[in-house]
């Protein structure tokens, strides 16, 4: 299957201070990627959906300033928690999408565990 | 807007033996596709199996096999010979051409025994 990258897989910061992650597909163009939110023992909560070139969709409920979205490439997108509090504390998975076709399929990324101090 | 249900939030089966998790999804398109994901303990998410609504034949890959019941809205995964490594998260999700993004189930805990 195809494979995405993530970058860091652990942080810890201080309150206060903004935290940037990194998605990658690496061996195939992702025109749509997404960014996913996990709580313990719970289901990925979709977040915001990025498309390359464009501005991010976010979901209800999203703070679209807290968390900056930025798909500058058909390989990267990134994810800015800003000011970061240790209420945004999680974990963090970024998914793309391949794109066309009847193999369409999403793939995810390792995730990021966060922990704001 | 649809929606996604596991009804095993935990199941457990014994090693080489054969377990089947439940999904059913709510919809009224005709055309989507269906996912089955593993969450291991490192909660890296992995795909386990795909179905294209439009087929009418099972999808398999390896000892992983589903159960797909259109007109049921049926959607369930069948693990044989389990093994220890099996022991993980199992997501049912479903993706429409209308929306845009994979809609989850709300997970089902395996544990395999040895």
């Amino acid at each position: 299957g195809a494979v995405v990258s993530q970058h860091p897989s652990w942080v810890i910061c201080k309150s206060g201070t903004s935290v940037k992650i990194e998605c990658r597909s690496l061996d195939f163009q992702a025109t749509t990627m997404f960014w996913y939110r996990q709580f313990p023992k719970q289901s990925l909560m979709l977040m915001a959906t990025s498309n390359e070139g464009s501005k991010a969709t976010y979901e209800q409920g999203v703070e679209k300033d807290k968390f900056l979205i930025n798909h500058a490439s058909l390989t990267l997108s990134t994810l800015t928690v800003t000011s970061a509090h240790p209420e945004d504390s999680s974990f963090y998975i970024c998914s793309a999408r391949t794109s066309g076709g009847t193999q369409e399929t999403q793939y995810f990324g390792p995730g990021t565990r966060l922990l704001v101090l | 807007a649809q929606t996604v249900t596991q009804s095993q939030p935990e199941m457990s089966v014994q090693e080489a033996e054969t377990v089947t998790l439940s999904c059913t999804y709510d919809t009224s398109e005709s055309d989507y596709y269906l996912f089955w994901y593993k969450q291991p303990p490192s909660r890296q998410m992995i795909l386990v199996i795909r179905q294209e609504a439009y087929k009418q034949q099972n999808a398999t890959e390896n000892r992983f096999s589903v159960n797909f019941q259109k007109a049921a809205k049926s959607f369930s995964l069948k693990i044989s010979d389990s093994q220890l490594g099996d022991a993980a998260m199992y997501f049912c999700a479903y993706w429409g051409n209308a929306g845009n993004m994979l809609t989850f189930g709300g997970g089902t805990r395996l544990m395999v025994k040895p």
